[in-house]
């Protein structure tokens, strides 16, 4: 089944402890991208990568990393969480020259 | 700058038809998608309109003027499940050859019987 998957799907935490929250896709897609979604704000993304070792800044990248060592997998670093990163996070791909984005399931982040 | 407008909440009635508008302004425009979200679920894709003019897919339709920066969503026959949030999004081509996803805030539709 073609599908985006991440883990860890809830996660509490604290302030300054270091988490890594994985993303990995089975369709063989070029793009990989990681939003977050808050209330009345709508989904901002955070970084993006057009294939592997290629990555760049979305909007909101500050006090996140990102790698792309391998075409399926496309983690997301909080090196030292702060509160202001409580969030719904969702990582997405897509195929280079498609129209659609598929979605991860999201994951919630607490960060206290 | 790149803006997207869409009103924050609908309410609707089974069986009725519900327009949820989008306008956007953006410096690159490749596309405009429409995208479902059901609370606490990932967004699903739902239309895409890249040129002027109605894409209908069932009950549901796109429309899209690049013209006037605008954009709607037409759900027909509604029903109780589609009671959700609508992401309207707007492809930016950036520099680098990147497509940019850029999304509204989404409009939240409550369905009552």
């Amino acid at each position: 089944e073609a599908q985006v998957t991440q883990n860890p799907r809830y996660l509490i935490t604290v302030t300054g402890k270091k988490l890594t929250v994985t993303c990995s896709q089975n369709m063989n897609h070029e793009y990989m991208s990681w939003y977050r979604q808050d209330p009345g704000l709508g989904l901002r993304q955070i970084y993006y990568s057009m294939n592997v070792e290629v990555t760049d800044k979305g909007d909101v990248p500050e006090g996140y990393k990102v790698s792309r060592k391998e075409k399926r997998n496309f983690p997301l670093i909080l090196e030292s969480p702060s509160p202001n990163q409580t969030s719904l996070y969702f990582c997405a791909s897509s195929r280079e020259g498609e129209e659609t984005q598929y979605f991860g399931p999201g994951t919630r982040l607490l960060v206290l | 700058g790149q803006n997207i407008d869409q009103p924050t909440e609908m309410t609707a009635t089974e069986g009725a038809i519900v327009q949820i508008n989008c306008t956007y302004q953006t410096s690159g425009f490749n596309g405009l998608f429409w995208y479902q979200q059901h609370a606490g679920e990932a967004p699903t894709f739902l239309s895409y309109n890249v040129l002027d003019g109605l894409e209908e897919k069932g009950r549901f339709s796109s429309f899209l003027s690049r013209s006037k920066g605008y954009s709607y969503l037409l759900l027909k026959e509604l029903q109780m499940k589609d009671s959700a949030s609508y992401l309207c999004a707007v492809r930016d081509h950036g520099a680098g050859g990147y497509n940019k996803l850029i999304f509204g805030a989404g409009t939240r539709l409550a369905v009552h019987p």
